[in-house]
């Protein structure tokens, strides 16, 4: 079956300009998490949305960057006023639920890099 | 907070020998754990999890883990590696909400 689906798999722009990176999880899964990628960093968790509850915001590096998942399946992730250190790929995760005892299945991230 | 620790950031191995990568947690309660692969340009993959029960575990590709509560790793095996092995592995522990956290990766490169 169709696994989790990123758009653009590439994003080059200009420092100030505002981006926004698309996921299309699983079909049927209520879990989804977005994640950062960077040379500095490692891995990082940024957000995370579980059905209809409030995501949890708890990874977000600044109020630049926001999410959203609309109709509990397709998720956004914005970055506004970009700046050079928002240069990563971003990963996003969907998962069957939250339950613990799930993987999570990645999709394969949008490499962003900033001028 | 729960972490994870991968010390080799490099390692390289001969085609066909053996393999282990090591990793080590800090998690307050019984850890689900897992292992990832990721060749460039791409996603991760996951290769095996651990939940609870047998504590050595088998995944895709011929790899094994195996978990030791009492030196808190669950560090990631092969007995006979092949070229298309070479990527970066990490593993990762599974906290509230599932949120993964991440060891900084092993990059595997595999000698002919």
């Amino acid at each position: 079956g169709a696994g989790v689906s990123q758009s653009p798999s590439n994003k080059v722009t200009e420092k100030g300009k505002d981006v926004e990176l698309r996921c299309d999880p699983i079909s049927g899964h209520t879990a989804l998490y977005w994640y950062r990628q960077s040379l500095g960093q490692g891995l990082e968790f940024l957000i995370y949305f579980q059905g209809n509850s409030a995501p949890d915001k708890s990874g977000l590096p600044s109020d630049r960057f926001s999410a959203e998942r609309t109709g509990g399946s397709v998720s956004t992730l914005t970055i506004q006023r970009t700046q050079q250190e928002d240069s990563a790929v971003y990963l996003c995760a969907s998962m069957a639920d939250a339950v613990r005892n799930q993987p999570q299945h990645f999709g394969d991230g949008t490499r962003l890099s900033i001028l | 907070a729960q972490s994870v620790t991968q010390p080799d950031i490099h390692i390289t191995v001969s085609e066909g020998a053996s393999l282990e990568l090591r990793c080590n947690y800090s998690y307050g309660a019984t850890p689900y754990l897992f292992w990832y692969v990721q060749s460039p340009g791409q996603g991760l993959q996951l290769l095996l999890k651990y939940f609870s029960g047998d504590t050595l575990v088998q995944g895709i590709k011929g790899f094994e883990a195996e978990f030791k509560r009492s030196q808190s790793s669950f560090n990631l095996r092969k007995p006979s590696v092949h070229w298309s092995d070479a990527a970066e592995y990490f593993c990762a522990v599974g906290g509230a909400g599932n949120m993964l956290t991440f060891g900084g990766g092993t990059r595997l490169m595999v000698k002919p």
